[in-house]
């Protein structure tokens, strides 16, 4: 089945630039999503079509897909990013068919 | 604004059944724009989709979790339901509620998401 491969952890200095990366198989040919979860929160929808900004989601959050490599990229870290990441994909022709990487520790140093 | 509340048992023996219910409250259960499912996130583990099912009552699984688990939804009292049987102790996690965003692509993503409810399977 399809896999998607995120880095366990990313550390960056506050006021730093992030890029949580997210790798698959032509993944580029898919649209990625990601999710921002931290301890004893429920997750929350950061970037949804690789690249749209849910509603109340600072500009600091950005996405992109191409080739074998999606990034979520946040600008001017703030200690309170501190959270887990995680991209996901719909393929239906992988079992399951929604899938999630599995989640990079971003931490500002 | 739209609120997902998990409620259900923190406590079940293996080999019984988990019951778990979402009641959605702040938004219509019945929108055709949505679907609604649960994830679970073991301890110490990644995201793992449980399932999805429209009002209408279609219903998606995960193939590796299908031959266990039954979602429901009743609309008249806007929650939906998951029942999942055989448990074993790989079956331990948080558990999430969630609003999944019907696309024209298929492609869709999980805009709500219930603060999650710790199951934890042990005799």
């Amino acid at each position: 089945s399809y896999v998607l491969t995120q880095p366990p952890s990313v550390s960056v200095a506050p006021g730093q630039t992030a890029r949580i990366t997210c790798a698959g198989d032509n993944i580029g040919s898919k649209t990625v999503h990601w999710y921002q979860k931290k301890p004893g929160q429920a997750p929350v929808l950061v970037v949804y079509d690789d690249s749209d900004r849910p509603s109340g989601i600072p500009e600091r959050f950005s996405g992109s897909n191409s080739g074998n490599t999606a990034t979520l990229t946040i600008s001017r870290v703030e200690a309170g990013d501190e959270a887990d990441y995680f991209c996901q994909v719909w393929d239906r022709t992988s079992d399951p068919y929604v899938l999630f990487g599995g989640g990079t520790k971003m931490t500002a140093l | 604004q739209l609120q997902l509340q998990e409620s259900g048992p923190g406590l079940v023996k293996p080999s019984e059944t988990l019951s778990l219910t979402c009641t959605v409250s702040g938004g219509s259960i019945s929108s055709g724009d949505y679907y609604w499912g649960w994830i679970r996130q073991p301890p110490g583990k990644g995201l793992e989709w449980i399932g999805s099912i429209y009002f209408s009552g279609t219903t998606f699984y995960n193939p590796s979790l299908a031959s266990r688990v039954i979602i429901s939804v009743d609309t008249s009292k806007s929650q939906f339901s998951l029942k999942v049987k055989s448990l074993t102790a790989a079956d331990t996690a948080v558990y999430h509620c969630v609003r999944e965003r019907n696309t024209v692509t298929s492609e869709n993503w999980f805009d709500a998401w219930g603060q999650g409810t710790q199951v934890i399977v042990s005799s």
